[in-house]
């Protein structure tokens, strides 16, 4: 069985500071990969996926996050945050084929001070 | 533009009572899946449905049953309500057959057991 790790789990930032959210994933076969936001009080909502090809994928509100196959990795980054980013951020895998159940990370809660 | 759409949005309950968790998607996916949600244990699957007709446990699935009542619907039962329940639930649901669809959430069920 798959297994997704996000390695912080609390991170406060200044707006305008660069952002990078660590996730990485144990499986062995092909995986999709996927980073889901949810504002506060809200649902979570699709950042960006990734299935094959360019491993540099960019999503909505400006973030983007790179595949490393060599690494396992999914990290998540926006080179400058806002107050408006605050939320809690979600890394997700799901293996090619099979039961179509994705396995997601525990999350990271991103706080924004304006 | 519905998309998922969960009732009802909040629930207190009294330990030992019943309630049903109504869930319904409007995307024509075959997919549907039911999570909860606690602080700082991520999303956790208690059942999914693969298809219509078909559903199976997740990785919390102690104290609840589900109905896929039709392609649309996916209901979560709790049959004998525990303060351990109090939680945030929620339904999701993805595209046809492929491990690349993301998923889709409603906004969630507030529940708390007195």
């Amino acid at each position: 069985a798959q297994s997704v790790s996000q390695h912080n789990h609390h991170v406060i930032l200044s707006e305008a500071a660069s952002l990078e959210l660590g996730c990485n994933y144990s499986y062995g076969g092909t995986v999709n990969l996927f980073w889901y936001v949810q504002y506060p009080g809200q649902h979570l909502q699709l950042l960006l996926k990734y299935f094959s090809g360019d491993p540099l994928v960019k999503g909505i509100k400006g973030f983007e996050a790179e595949f490393i196959k060599s690494k396992f990795s999914f990290n998540l980054r926006k080179p400058s945050v806002q107050w408006s980013d605050t939320a809690e951020y979600f890394c997700a895998v799901m293996p090619w084929g099979g039961s179509y159940i994705p396995t997601f990370g525990r999350g990271t809660s991103l706080i924004v001070h304006p | 533009n519905a998309g998922v759409t969960q009732t009802p949005k909040f629930q207190v309950l009294k330990t030992g009572q019943s309630m049903t968790l109504q869930c319904a998607q409007d995307m024509n996916h075959n997919s549907m899946y039911w999570y909860r949600q606690d602080p700082g244990m991520g999303l956790r699957l208690i059942y999914y449905s693969a298809s219509e007709g078909t559903t199976d446990k997740g990785e919390v699935p102690n104290g609840y049953n589900v109905s896929r009542l039709n392609k649309r619907e996916f209901s979560l039962r709790l049959e004998s309500a525990a303060p351990s329940q109090t939680s945030v639930y929620f339904c999701a649901s993805s595209g046809r057959g492929a491990s690349n669809q993301p998923q889709h959430f409603g906004d969630g069920t507030r529940l708390s057991i007195l």
